[in-house]
């Protein structure tokens, strides 16, 4: 119940086009779902996160869209360059009582944009 | 400018020689985390300290230890590294448990 399942693993656009990154879950106490963009040799960066009490949260050309009720949600990129290409991870987590609220992450995605 | 910052980047030891990794962090957060992260892999969390309190998850190897001496600083032992523990190793930092974990650069660890 704890997993957080990614898809793609791997995703080719080409620049200007919109890659759609989508995770899904099975644990209701999740509350927190970020995104984390790690470039080869580097650690993971916090990109954007929402909360479940909205169901679309924007950051420049960075969009998830969260659908609580089907318990999915999706990363996608707008205009994308060659400079976001790196890996992308969703992950979740839930501030349940009792238990430390852990990152649970997805598998992530291997995201390739060519000029 | 870096706020979590790990050292080594790049870590070689032999089969079975103890191994230190070292993270430190400016931001004053009480959380400081360990995850292992292997090749195409997600990072996989191995402990955390909340200030003093230590967490250990419970898929963790006993091979695995860790210290956190302060507030800015904490420690991967590794105690008899095996060639499966050949890693990037990443720290990571929170205000509390639950707000945006901030990570380091990681440590690469090769194993002779």
């Amino acid at each position: 119940q704890q997993q957080v399942k990614q898809s793609p693993q791997s995703l080719i656009v080409q620049k200007g086009g919109i890659p759609i990154i989508n995770c899904a879950y099975e644990n209701t106490a999740f509350d927190y779902f970020p995104w984390y963009q790690q470039f080869p040799g580097k650690g993971p960066a916090l990109l954007i996160a929402i909360r479940p009490d909205v169901s679309e949260k924007k950051e420049g050309r960075f969009t998830i869209s969260f659908n609580k009720s089907a318990k999915q949600f999706s990363l996608h990129i707008m205009d994308s360059q060659p400079g976001d290409s790196a890996t992308y991870f969703c992950a979740a987590s839930t501030a349940a009582r009792g238990s430390a609220r852990q990152l649970t992450f997805g598998s992530g995605t291997q995201l390739t944009v060519l000029p | 400018d870096a706020m979590v910052i790990q050292n080594p980047r790049y870590q070689v030891t032999q089969f079975g020689k103890p191994v230190t990794l070292s993270c430190s962090q400016t931001l004053n957060h009480n959380v400081m985390y360990w995850y292992q992260q292997k090749s195409s892999q997600a990072p996989k969390l191995l402990f955390h300290y909340y200030d003093k309190d230590f967490n250990n998850e419970a898929d963790t190897p006993d091979n695995f230890q860790s210290r956190r001496p302060n507030t800015s600083f904490c420690f991967l032992d590794i105690r008899s590294p095996g060639l499966g523990d050949a890693a990037m190793y990443l720290c990571a930092t929170s205000r509390e448990v639950g707000e945006p974990q901030h990570f380091g650069d990681g440590t690469r660890l090769s194993i002779l």
